[in-house]
């Protein structure tokens, strides 16, 4: 069955850390993957999508479908980039749903 | 960019009583709506599908009877919390997106804090 899997509900670093914030997927078909972020009290955001392979605010995340993974990574992390994270997969053959990951709550401290 | 807007941003109703959410594309035409639904520091329960013109799909679990989805427009997509309960409080989140092509995204609306007493 499809699924999306984050593992950490907290993720807690010091300013200027490095940071990765892991998704692993189960997903029979080609998976399409999204990462969102939320800040607090406002809606979600797209923070990238692995088919554009853009880079947003520091953020990159490399597809392993080997590992089915989309983990998130960040080489140094600013408070602002607190926020919740959420990994997501597009179901292209159930027409076009997303189903999200349980979420990762990142907290950068000064 | 993609924006979507959705009303009322938060409400609070008695026990018993029907809540309507709307859900609107401001600036493109999404032919399919989702409908969230999402605990505090929890992630988002896909609770339906709609495409504009047909009946929405729902999820597994998901009452079609209790949480009537609405999609009359390309523009326009609503839900209606039919004789709410406590249990029904919640965030709810509608999300559009056009066609159906590989590499488009969602656009998220800002959600609606039902309370129901």
């Amino acid at each position: 069955a499809q699924r999306v899997t984050q593992p950490e509900k907290l993720l807690s670093v010091f300013k200027g850390a490095p940071v990765e914030l892991k998704c692993n997927y189960s997903y029979s078909g080609s998976p399409e993957l999204f990462w969102y972020v939320q800040y607090s009290r406002q809606r979600l955001q797209l923070l990238l999508r692995h088919i554009s392979r853009e880079s947003i605010k520091g953020f990159t995340a490399d597809l392993n479908k080997g590992e089915t993974s989309f983990h998130l990574k960040k080489p140094f992390a600013q408070e602002e980039d607190s926020a919740m994270y959420y990994c997501a997969l597009r179901l292209y053959n159930q027409g076009g749903k997303l189903i999200f990951g349980q979420g990762t709550e990142l907290s950068v401290k000064p | 960019g993609a924006v979507v807007s959705q009303h009322p941003s938060r409400v609070i109703c008695k026990s018993g009583t029907s809540v309507k959410i709307e859900c609107r594309s401001l600036d493109f035409q999404a032919t399919t709506m989702f409908w969230y639904r999402q605990f505090p520091k929890q992630s988002l329960m896909l609770m339906a599908t709609s495409n504009e013109g047909s009946k929405a799909t729902y999820e597994q679990g998901v009452e079609k009877d209790k949480f009537l989805i609405n999609h009359a427009s390309l523009t326009l997509s609503t839900l209606t919390v039919t004789s709410a309960h406590p249990e029904d409080s919640s965030f709810y989140i509608c999300s559009a997106s056009q066609a159906g092509e590989r590499g488009y995204g969602y656009t998220f609306g800002s959600g609606t804090r039902l309370t129901v007493v």
